[in-house]
């Protein structure tokens, strides 16, 4: 399977924890988008990465949100001190490059902070 | 402030006929538009795309048409079919390869 996968698919964190949320990119992309679904809404941008470099991080929350693409491994959105309002669908979408404007999509993680 | 936007939250077609999904965007800076379609609990697929500089796009059942002056775009599947029931999202882009997500159409194809 060469798509873009994430995992876990379901994350289940008690409020005040911490949330990991990993991405693999398609076979052959290097950059790498985070979005966040909210219930009834549509898909928001948080994060655009290409390896080792945050190119806009101009969706995230400032505090408590961060994001890393590293040399190698998986990209992490990485959530501290989760709170209720945390909770939604957080995909991640790979692209082959600058003016490459097609995202492929990976299933998502469904986070439920309790 | 949402820069793309899909007025109809849901749209219900009869097996065989027509779908026309719309979207209009507020951003005259975006040259690069998509439609992506969302099953439940699955990511969103890319479906189709347009360049600015195209006013049609078509592929299979599926056509997008761009009005740059009327800042608008449809989708427009046919026939309709049974698997084409799902929410279907409008996206834009501008050079930065960022893109911005309406808030979707959910689709019913009726028997």
């Amino acid at each position: 399977n060469a798509g873009v996968m994430q995992n876990p698919r379901h994350l289940v964190r008690r409020r005040g924890q911490e949330a990991r949320l990993r991405c693999s990119p398609m076979k052959g992309h290097s950059h790498v988008y985070w979005y966040r679904q909210l219930p009834e809404e549509g898909l928001k941008f948080m994060v655009y990465l290409q390896k080792e470099n945050i190119i806009d991080e101009s969706g995230m929350p400032k505090e408590r949100f961060s994001a890393e693409f590293p040399k190698e491994g998986p990209s992490i959105l990485r959530i501290q001190q989760v709170v209720r309002g945390d909770s939604a669908a957080y995909f991640c979408a790979s692209s082959l490059g600058t003016g490459d404007y097609e995202q492929y999509f990976g299933p998502g993680t469904r986070l439920t902070v309790t | 402030d949402q820069q793309v936007k899909q007025n109809s939250p849901s749209l219900s077609v009869q097996e065989g006929r027509i779908s026309i999904l719309n979207c209009d965007y507020t951003n005259s800076m975006f040259d690069y538009f998509l439609w992506y379609k969302k099953y439940p609990a699955e990511g969103p697929t890319f479906l189709i795309s347009i360049s600015s500089i195209k006013d049609k796009n078509e592929d299979g059942r599926f056509t997008v048409f761009l009005n740059k002056s009327a800042k608008h775009l449809s989708l427009h599947i046919v026939p309709s079919q049974p698997g084409d029931s799902a929410v279907y999202f409008c996206a834009a882009s501008a050079t930065d390869d960022k893109i911005i997500f309406g808030k979707g159409t959910r689709l019913h194809i009726l028997p």
